[in-house]
């Protein structure tokens, strides 16, 4: 059974903190690691896809990087704002499959 | 910006009833997914679709569900006889030949 992980669960930070969250996956068989933001009432918000061992991808404020030959990326957040307030979610992809298989998420509220 | 968009955002139905859960994927987007979260669990996928054919299912996806692309601009997923373990969010997502899948924001379907 593939399983992926994510930690913290929930996290609370004040305005201006940054801040980092895990997604653990199995490091075997790997094809691709997706980011998504999800508010709540809204469509899950793709940031990025990643596929390549030591890839940092960038969007804004926004940052991760990916380990697939430990099996974990880092979602990081520099100087958070309120509306960077949501659920993150990651979810991981094998080869030869379309489905994604996703962690809990990490629930971001940040603080004015 | 394209979006992928769900109807309607809330059903409520009676233990053996039939519901079509509807949904636009963006138009020129190819691969269709259907994926639910059960409160309080991980999103999970259900089946895929491409070419006018399921191209990939999973364990929960029994003869109960059903997919239809009935013309060139909505995907539907039917369940034939609700059950209570049914009530969940239903996602939709889509995607071109890239990686990224687009989602909706869900349908919110409880079973009563």
């Amino acid at each position: 059974i593939l399983n992926v992980e994510q930690s913290p669960q929930s996290l609370h930070v004040q305005e201006g903190d940054s801040t980092n969250f895990t997604c653990s996956f199995p490091s075997s068989n790997f094809y691709a690691l997706h980011w998504y933001r999800w508010e709540t009432a809204k469509s899950p918000e793709a940031l990025f896809v990643m596929t390549l061992n030591g890839d940092e991808k960038k969007k804004g404020r926004i940052s991760a990087t990916l380990n697939t030959k430990e099996g974990y990326s880092y979602l990081y957040i520099k100087g958070s704002q309120p509306e960077d307030s949501a659920t993150y979610l990651c979810a991981f992809r094998i080869p030869n499959t379309d489905k994604l298989i996703f962690g809990t998420g990490t629930r971001l509220q940040v603080f004015p | 910006e394209p979006e992928v968009t769900q109807t309607p955002s809330h059903q409520v139905t009676q233990m053996g009833q039939e519901v079509i859960l509807r949904c636009v994927p963006i138009s020129n987007h190819l691969y269709f997914y259907w994926y639910r979260q059960i409160l309080g669990q991980k999103v999970e996928f259900l089946v895929s679709f491409y070419n006018n054919e399921i191209s990939e299912k999973s364990e929960i996806f029994d003869d109960q569900f059903s997919v239809e692309r009935p013309d060139g601009s909505n995907f539907t997923l039917k369940i034939r006889s609700t059950k209570l373990e049914d009530s969940a969010m239903y996602f939709c997502a889509s995607r071109t030949s890239t990686d990224t899948q687009y989602f909706g924001p869900g349908t919110r379907l409880t079973v009563l």
